[in-house]
């Protein structure tokens, strides 16, 4: 099916490393990309074409794709990485995002 | 470097047309591609459709028979037209710089702040 699957929601310990995943069929053969969105804020670009970083997000933002599933992996996580995160990916020239996860760090 | 902002009404009502811009600023609207992408309250993103540097467009499925992206190159703004809008439609829009050219392998690198309209 076109759609992107994402948990609602994932919690971490700080330091911890937050694992999140997003399914689709398309994935695998198609690029994935990540964003993150505090409240009140604009979408932040934290990851393309599966696992490169724009400049000036920090290496510890990785991300991952094979099969139907790509992963976006957060390691020593800080409270300052709460937030939604989306994956994206392109199914037939359509743009497709997730649902969206609720990362929380307690 | 690139900024984008966009505008227009902030209140349309049900049946009636949607109008925003985007302003880019810092750079040429003439070299990317651009979108526009709507987030309703408290909800995810969801991708209306995009304009090249060329003038083509390419819409969500969902949306083709009702919206229409356009620019005008020399004021470097881009445009969404939504028609026949409903209550649902209440979102915030942002326009978005796409991190390639128009193909499959296309991310967002830059984002506007974001306008929120309600359809009342």
């Amino acid at each position: 099916s076109n759609e992107l699957t994402q948990p609602p929601s994932v919690s971490v310990s700080p330091g911890q490393t937050a694992s999140i995943s997003c399914s689709g069929d398309m994935l695998g053969k198609n690029y994935a990309s990540w964003y993150r969105q505090k409240p009140g804020q604009s979408p932040l670009l934290l990851i393309y074409q599966d696992s490169k970083r724009p400049s000036g997000i920090p290496e510890r933002f990785s991300g991952s794709n094979s099969g139907d599933k790509a992963t976006l992996t957060i390691s020593g996580t800080q409270t300052l990485d709460e937030g939604d995160y989306y994956c994206q990916a392109w199914d037939n020239n359509v743009v497709l995002f997730g649902g969206g996860t609720k990362l929380t760090v307690l | 470097q690139v900024q984008l902002r966009e505008s227009g009404p902030g209140l349309v009502q049900p049946s009636e047309t949607l109008s925003l811009t985007c302003t880019v600023s810092g750079g040429s609207i003439s070299i990317s591609y651009w979108s526009w992408i709507r987030q309703p309250p408290g909800k995810g993103l969801e991708w209306i459709g995009y304009i090249s540097y060329s003038g083509s467009a390419n819409y969500n499925p969902s949306l083709r028979s009702r919206v229409t992206i356009s620019f005008d190159t020399p004021k470097n703004h881009f445009f969404l037209r939504l028609s026949s809008v409903t209550a649902s439609e209440t979102a915030v829009y942002y326009c978005a710089r796409h991190k390639g050219y128009g193909q499959t392998t296309d991310s967002f690198d830059i984002w506007g702040q974001g306008a929120m309209v309600t359809v009342s």
